[in-house]
């Protein structure tokens, strides 16, 4: 898990709920990414975030935000508009320009 | 469109016995690959690399050979043991539109008999 830690391990969310899962790393890295894992599945790409104050949207962004507020922390709110949201979500950095990703343990979300 | 996949999904050896996981690319553009082992409820955890301008790189234990000309990886594990046992994902990387992006496959479940 190196330097990334992803809180809470497991969250519950009600109908019409907006949740935020924490991501932080202490490596320094300049990129931050979340991707959503589905059982059985690969990893894809929610939102990415190369700098501080800027973020992209990935493959999947429908239903989630973000925010890049320090270098250190990417946090990803699921949102009600997010109808599917029960999933293993995971949180990893990079260095800047590298290609190596590092994942955080995860968060797995279950909705009520 | 461009994807990373793997042959088999699920992969029994025994202990001690070596181990050879397969992946397919097609994305041309792809110059650089990881494999990640994913225990499970855990995070992926890196184990090995390779650029696209290498054929093979060795580990502690782990291969990772590359076959450009058929677009093929694989990773090869000698001696496997029990904690060997997880998901392990192939994924490639690019640069698509000024950043560096990700694929994964879907995985291949590893099981290591006693």
């Amino acid at each position: 898990d190196g330097g990334i830690t992803q809180s809470p391990k497991y969250l519950f969310r009600k109908e019409g709920q907006n949740v935020t899962l924490s991501c932080e790393q202490n490596l320094n890295h300049d990129a931050m990414y979340w991707y959503r894992q589905d059982p059985g599945q690969g990893l894809r790409l929610i939102y990415y975030s190369q700098i501080v104050n800027d973020f992209q949207k990935g493959d999947i962004a429908e239903g989630y935000s973000v925010s890049r507020e320090k270098k250190e922390s990417f946090p990803l709110t699921v949102t009600s508009a997010q109808k599917n949201p029960t999933a293993f979500y995971l949180c990893a950095s990079s260095m800047g320009g590298a290609e190596t990703q590092y994942f955080g343990p995860g968060t797995r979300l279950l909705v009520l | 469109g461009e994807s990373v996949g793997l042959h088999l999904p699920t992969l029994s050896v025994q202990e001690g016995d070596n181990s050879i996981i397969n992946c397919a690319y097609s994305n041309s553009a792809s110059d650089y690959f990881i494999w990640y082992k994913q225990e499970s409820g855990k995070g992926p955890q890196f184990i090995i690399d390779i650029r696209s301008n290498m054929d093979k790189r060795q580990g502690q234990r782990v291969t990772v050979l590359l076959n450009k000309t058929v677009k093929h990886l694989s990773l090869q594990i000698a001696a496997t043991q029990p904690g060997d046992s997880a998901v392990y994902f192939c994924a490639e990387n690019f640069m698509d539109t000024g950043r560096r992006a990700l694929t994964f496959g879907s995985g291949t479940r590893l099981q290591v008999q006693p």
